[in-house]
């Protein structure tokens, strides 16, 4: 049982540069959801979803996109890579509403040059 | 603004001594309460969730207790240990639709052999 698994674990980016993050949860969790961790700042929430084929925003989803096709996979998009999205990015996933008892995976810390 | 507080300075403990940690919030009426920890370059691991009709909670060494006309949450790690050196984190969540929680910057704990 993996339990959440991200690729890439490390990422160095050009600005303007588009990337996946991959995230992929073998538990048939209906919830998953990424977030952003920054240094001085809590985990901060960036997009989503509830079930396949439904997503919503969190609190910063400017600069990413979501997409939920299967229930295993959730994976984010950065559509033109900026220096303001260097961060370390997790995603979580959990059986029930919210991000109640989540699962996260390792995290993938992103540079953006 | 709804805000969460934790001590962001690290806790320093000697072995085998109870560490407290203290997690406070503003405008904030959560439906539950947890707390992660989270080891360097990891995912936050969840630990315990108690509920807001809920006083206390214990699982082994572990004890939370919330206390909702004070707006606090303690976190005691009994006869601490070595191992138990981490950052947690405590995150809040309101009632209603998803849930979305907010995550506290965390508190380090080092305990010292």
């Amino acid at each position: 049982n993996a339990g959440v698994t991200q690729t890439p674990k490390f990422q160095v980016l050009k600005t303007g540069q588009s990337m996946t993050l991959q995230c992929a949860q073998d538990m048939n969790h209906e919830y998953m959801s990424w977030y952003r961790q920054d240094p001085g700042m809590g985990l901060r929430l960036i997009h989503y979803s509830v079930g396949a084929g439904i997503t919503d925003q969190g609190e910063v989803p400017n600069g990413y996109n979501v997409s939920r096709s299967t229930t295993e996979d959730f994976p984010l998009r950065l559509l033109s890579a900026a220096p303001s999205q260097t961060s370390v990015y997790f995603c979580a996933s959990s059986y029930s509403t919210g991000v109640v008892s989540a699962f996260f995976g390792q995290g993938t810390r992103l540079t953006v040059v | 603004s709804q805000k969460i507080e934790q001590n962001s300075e690290a806790l320093n403990i000697q072995e085998g001594k109870t560490a407290t940690l203290t997690c406070n919030y503003t405008n904030y009426s959560p439906a539950y309460l947890q707390w992660y920890r989270q080891d360097p370059g990891r995912g936050p691991v969840f630990l315990l969730l108690i509920r807001e009709n809920e006083k206390e909670k214990r699982k082994e060494r572990l004890k939370v207790t919330f206390d909702t006309t004070l707006k606090q949450s303690l976190f005691h790690i009994t006869a601490s240990q070595p191992a138990d050196s981490a950052t947690y984190l405590c995150a809040l969540a309101s009632s209603g639709g998803y849930q979305k929680v907010t995550f506290g910057i965390g508190t380090k704990l080092q305990v010292i052999p």
